[in-house]
């Protein structure tokens, strides 16, 4: 499986855009781009997913890189009700038509008043 | 539509004593997933469903952890004796299949402690 890599965790003001990135450099070519997220105590969340092209949903957008080595999901007005750990997934195919989450541990955003 | 749901949320037991959860999945959902999280890790699968079948349980501690799903819809997570190691959130989820396409949906967890 691929793995990712992200920062430990970031800081954003409230109202602006918070912007997560995320290393895949292994990632091949059939394997997506997943993003969760996880509040306290709560279960994880899912958020947006890509191949190739940048997605946009009504949560977040996703930039993806052309050579796919790497993305950033982009929170535009951040609200403290974004503070949580996002996580990063490639999910890979793990066979008989099914395809895995792998969570690593995340990075945790803390959403400043 | 009400999301997965799980009960109970929180557990205390002591260390030997069996202990069950219960996940009741979104409806339609075929896929059923059951996770373990420690505190500070991202979640790790325990089992997958696919409605009535176990297809991956590769990742359950087969010695003392069980699971079931009766007619493909509500399953139970049980472990007997639990073990300190055990204390954790045990997270259920569940997806319209397991293509790429589904993402998943989570359920609150159950918080156990063993003493």
């Amino acid at each position: 499986d691929a793995k990712t890599t992200q920062p430990t965790s970031m800081d954003c003001a409230e109202g602006r855009a918070a912007n997560l990135p995320c290393n895949h450099s292994t990632i091949s070519g059939n394997e997506y781009v997943y993003w969760y997220r996880q509040i306290h105590s709560q279960g994880p969340q899912y958020i947006i997913h890509g191949l190739k092209n940048n997605e946009t949903n009504e949560m977040a957008s996703l930039i993806i890189t052309e050579d796919r080595k790497s993305s950033t999901l982009i929170l535009p007005h951040a609200t403290l009700r974004d503070t949580a750990v996002y996580y990063c997934i490639v999910r890979a195919y793990s066979g008989a038509g099914s395809y895995q989450l792998t969570f690593g541990k995340g990075t945790k955003l803390s959403v400043i008043p | 539509e009400a999301g997965v749901v799980q009960s109970p949320r929180y557990k205390i037991i002591e260390k030997k004593q069996p202990v069950a959860f219960w996940c009741n999945p979104i409806s339609g959902h075929n896929t059923l997933y059951w996770y373990l999280q420690n505190l500070g890790q991202g979640p790790e699968l325990l089992i997958r469903y696919e409605n009535e079948e176990a297809v991956d349980d590769s990742q359950l501690p087969k010695d003392r952890f069980s699971a079931e799903r009766l007619k493909g819809v509500d399953s139970t997570l049980k472990i007997q004796p639990a073990e300190l190691g055990d204390s954790a959130v045990y997270l259920c989820a569940s997806s319209l299949g397991q293509d790429s396409a589904y993402e998943q949906y989570f359920g609150p967890g159950t918080r156990l402690t063993v003493t």
